[in-house]
């Protein structure tokens, strides 16, 4: 069975500092990979997506970045967190064909002050 | 772009009532998207609830049900007869295809079931 795990569970941040996210997935070769972001009563929306190992694409400009190192992992990260970062990051895989439906991991939940 | 709109909550239903969760859709780049619900119950990540591709079909779990209405562009989530485990954050999401899949969500809806 696929598992899929995100470091931390939560996070406090200040203004300035920097911030890495991570998300794991097991059980699943080269599965497409995506990160989402809800900011407190906004909607899910979709910041990054890597179908393969060392390529990621943006979706959303919010002076983020992601990256994937190996098969199985998903960063996100930023240099500088701004007040506007905060919300609830969640880390999704699915199957190579966007038919397919996405799996969720359990999620970040970033406070930035 | 597309765009998903579904009943604001909260809900309050009661136990053994029974429920509909409203969602529109929008979708600007393909005819037919694929449509889903997700949950997130409390202290839980986000499930997939259910999906349908084909416009037309019914797609059901858990008792839920959901119809891929084409004409009104609508995949409304009902239930005949509610528990309280239901109580839960309801997302209806959409699929409109690209290289990067990308899941457009309703804003969710926020059910409880009251005992």
């Amino acid at each position: 069975a696929q598992t899929i795990h995100q470091w931390p569970v939560a996070e406090i941040k200040a203004v300035g500092s920097p911030l890495s996210l991570g998300c794991t997935i097991k059980g699943k070769s080269s599965p497409n990979l995506y990160w989402y972001w809800q900011a407190t009563g906004g909607t899910l929306q979709q910041l990054f997506y890597s179908i393969t190992v060392g390529q990621v694409e943006s979706v959303v400009q919010l002076n983020l970045s992601a990256s994937r190192p190996k098969d199985d992992q998903f960063i996100l990260s930023t240099e500088k967190l701004l007040l506007s970062h905060s919300g609830f990051y969640l880390c999704a895989w699915s199957l190579q064909d966007w038919g397919y439906e996405q799996y969720f991991g359990p999620g970040t939940r970033l406070t930035v002050l | 772009g597309d765009s998903v709109t579904q009943t604001e909550g909260p809900v309050t239903v009661s136990e053994s009532e029974s429920l509909i969760i409203n969602c529109t859709y929008s979708a600007t780049s393909i005819a037919y998207p694929n449509l889903f619900w997700y949950v997130r119950y409390p202290g839980e990540g986000l499930q997939l609830l259910l999906k349908v591709i084909t416009a037309g079909q019914k797609g059901s779990s858990r008792g839920f049900e959901a119809t891929y209405n084409k004409e009104t562009t609508s995949f409304h989530l009902q239930k005949a007869s509610v528990q309280e485990s239901d109580s839960a954050v309801y997302y209806c999401a959409l699929n409109s295809g690209g290289s990067n899949a990308k899941l457009t969500f309703g804003k969710g809806t926020k059910l409880s079931v009251k005992s």
